[in-house]
């Protein structure tokens, strides 16, 4: 199994404070996918980015996947409490035919009133 | 609501006993993957199957069976239950395989072995 790395691990901020999490391997991916998973639920899809230095906003969230494909970031602008949850990169490997999903460890953001 | 069911949503084994995890899927998905997750590791694959008929092995697949009874339903089989399967246990599905696809998830099955 190829190595995916998130960090950092925890991250905690106030509300309106910016994030940036990030999603690394020294593979190549042919796509990415960012998860957000909330207490006793199941991780729910947030985008897929397949082209490398594709920037993809969703509201107040901005994904960029790296020029190479090996790496990937999110930006939260104005974090707001119901932005907390733990988030998941997810990378289909280009090595990987089939294109099963691996799964990054994940980042725990807590936004504090 | 259209989605992924488990069932249960919580059980404790002993040491040794079996037991099967349940997951039905009602969006016409090709694709099924069965994952645990665990502090620290995130979702690591145990099985997954391409279509009726099909599975294959996973990451950590040691300690499990599964079985793919028809399009809608997935389970998942521990044998002979020990502490290190103490987990949440999610199932998941995809329209199909390939890059574009995402996964829509159940809400895991947490599981205790003592």
């Amino acid at each position: 199994t190829q190595l995916l790395e998130q960090s950092p691990q925890f991250l905690s901020i106030q509300e309106g404070e910016n994030l940036t999490v990030y999603c690394n391997s020294s593979s190549v991916f042919s796509s990415l996918q960012w998860y957000r998973q909330e207490p006793g639920e199941g991780p729910v899809l947030l985008v897929t980015v397949v082209t490398g230095g594709e920037v993809k906003k969703l509201k107040r969230l901005t994904f960029q996947f790296g020029d190479a494909r090996k790496d990937s970031s999110l930006h939260i602008t104005a974090a707001q409490p119901g932005d907390t949850g733990l988030y998941l990169c997810a990378v289909r490997h280009a090595s990987d035919s089939w294109g099963k999903l691996q799964f990054g460890a994940g980042t725990q953001v807590v936004v504090t009133p | 609501n259209a989605g992924v069911t488990q069932t249960p949503k919580f059980q404790v084994l002993k040491t040794g006993q079996s037991m099967t995890l349940q997951c039905a899927q009602d969006m016409n998905h090709n694709s099924m993957y069965w994952y645990r997750q665990d502090p620290g590791m995130g979702l690591r694959l145990i099985y997954y199957s391409a279509s009726e008929g099909t599975t294959d092995k996973g990451e950590v697949p040691n300690g499990y069976n599964v079985s793919r009874l028809n399009k809608r339903e997935f389970s998942l089989r521990l044998e002979s239950a020990a502490p290190s399967q103490t987990s949440v246990y999610f199932c998941a599905s995809s329209e199909r395989r390939g890059i574009n696809y995402g996964y829509t998830f159940g809400s895991g099955t947490r599981l205790t072995v003592v």
